[in-house]
């Protein structure tokens, strides 16, 4: 799987769009941008996955760029409850073999009043 | 909530002992995954089952051990235990095997003692 750099910390003010960025610039063609978050000590949470077009649901927006060498997972209006670690994996959509999740260190997203 | 459960919660033993954590994946998911989250490693993947069969193995000592029974629940074994085993234990589920998209449980936090 494809390594990815995160920044270890960042702020957000709530009610403002939190942007996270992860860098992947060894990311291959059949492997797709996962985001998952986890807010303390609790499971780790799905948020978003896209190949190449930009993807939106009802948690978040991913925004990859054109080359794939990077993304950006957009909060649009971040709140409290999203205050966690925000994991950004590359890897196939599937694979056949088995699989599993390589979770970095990820970046700690503190939303304030 | 993601469908998934965990049980125990909380455990806490003494060194040598054995326990049995148990998880429930997601109605119609046949993919069990189990990740150990500790401090100073962070989220690691142990080993994965599909519909009974192991599939993927990660960095699982050779004291744990795993299997997934018919009705797809999955037990995760881990005998002669040492301080440094004490950890969040996660369990995750998806449809099929090798998936990107796993939905995760509560954990378990195993303290020993």
């Amino acid at each position: 799987d494809a390594k990815t750099t995160q920044p270890p910390s960042m702020d957000c003010a709530e009610g403002r769009a939190a942007n996270l960025p992860c860098n992947h610039s060894t990311i291959s063609g059949n492997e797709y941008v996962y985001w998952y978050r986890q807010i303390h000590s609790q499971g780790p949470q799905y948020i978003i996955h896209g190949l190449k077009n930009n993807e939106t649901n009802e948690m978040a927006s991913l925004i990859i760029t054109e080359d794939r060498k990077s993304s950006t997972l957009i909060l649009p209006h971040a709140t409290l409850r999203d205050t966690a670690v925000y994991y950004c994996i590359v890897r196939p959509f599937q694979e056949t073999s088995g699989s599993r999740l390589t979770f970095g260190e990820g970046t700690q997203l503190t939303v304030n009043p | 909530d993601s469908g998934v459960t965990q049980t125990p919660k909380h455990l806490i033993t003494a060194t040598g002992q054995r326990v049995t954590l148990r998880c429930s994946p997601r109605s119609g998911d046949l993919s069990v995954y189990w990740y150990q989250q500790s401090l100073d490693q962070g989220l690691q993947f142990l080993i994965q089952y599909y519909n009974g069969e192991e599939r993927a193995k990660g960095n699982i000592l050779e004291r744990f051990s795993a299997q997934q029974f018919p009705d797809l629940h999955s037990e995760l074994n881990l005998s002669s235990l040492e301080l440094g085993d004490s950890a969040l234990y996660f369990c995750a589920s998806s449809v099929e095997t090798g998936a990107g998209t796993q939905y995760f449980g509560p954990g378990t936090r195993l303290t020993v003692l």
